[in-house]
């Protein structure tokens, strides 16, 4: 069963710098492109960002891009996002979500969240 | 970007009712369009992929139709279980986007 599932979420000043992490089972990590999306308390989705299977092709949001730093270890089976310079604004939950295989194909499995809060 | 646009933002409806929600892009995105159901607390969950194509274990009442810039997804036959927010989101070039969403509240 595909599992995925997020960490490094907190509370954090603005200015400061964050990790999140994802650890990945019951599939082949290796095999697939992972994301990251995140969503404002009571907001809508956004997505952030994607990274290949192997890590060569990454892909960000406008807004986040020169700021957020996505990653992945496939011997871990961990995707990570480093979020720096954080504002107000970063607050939200941070899912991470596997695209699934096969030409184009949007996000099949995503973990349950980590909320990053954001205050002074 | 891409900007999705959806439409109603909120749709209060009854049990058995068929129910449709519109998604326009602003820029053509060929059949790359997807659905999701979210629910309070949870995280989204893929309902349909490119435009038509049902998600294993999604039930037939869902489905979706149309291409290029205009797309709808609908639910024949409203159960319980579909009181949600539903999201549709472009993934033809990244940059991927999500509308802004619509809530299926009980009537």
């Amino acid at each position: 069963e595909v599992h995925l599932e997020e960490s490094g979420g907190g509370l954090v000043k603005p200015g400061e710098s964050l990790r999140v992490s994802c650890v990945a089972s019951g599939f082949t990590f290796n095999d697939y492109s992972m994301n990251w999306v995140r969503q404002a308390p009571g907001k809508g989705l956004e997505w952030l960002a994607s990274i290949s299977s192997g890590g060569d092709y990454i892909h960000y949001a406008d807004l986040v891009k020169g700021r957020f730093i996505i990653s992945r270890d496939n011997d871990k089976t961990l995707l990570y996002l480093q979020i720096n310079d954080l504002r107000v604004e970063d607050t939200a939950i941070y899912f991470c979500a596997r695209e699934g295989g096969g030409y184009k194909y949007p996000l099949d499995y995503w973990g349950q969240g980590t909320l990053v809060t954001v205050s002074s | 970007d891409i900007q999705m646009t959806q439409s109603p933002s909120t749709l209060s409806a009854s049990v058995g009712d068929k129910v449709t929600v519109t998604c326009r892009a602003s820029h053509f995105v060929d059949h790359w369009l997807a659905w999701y159901q979210q629910k309070p607390g949870k995280a989204p969950k893929l309902l349909i992929y490119k435009t038509s194509n049902l998600e294993s274990g999604v039930p037939s009442r869902f489905s979706g139709t149309g291409s290029g810039t205009e797309f709808t997804l609908t639910i024949s036959g409203l159960q319980p279980d579909d009181f949600a927010t539903y999201y549709c989101q472009q993934y033809n070039v990244y940059g991927w986007t999500f509308g802004q969403g619509t809530k299926v509240e009980i009537k």
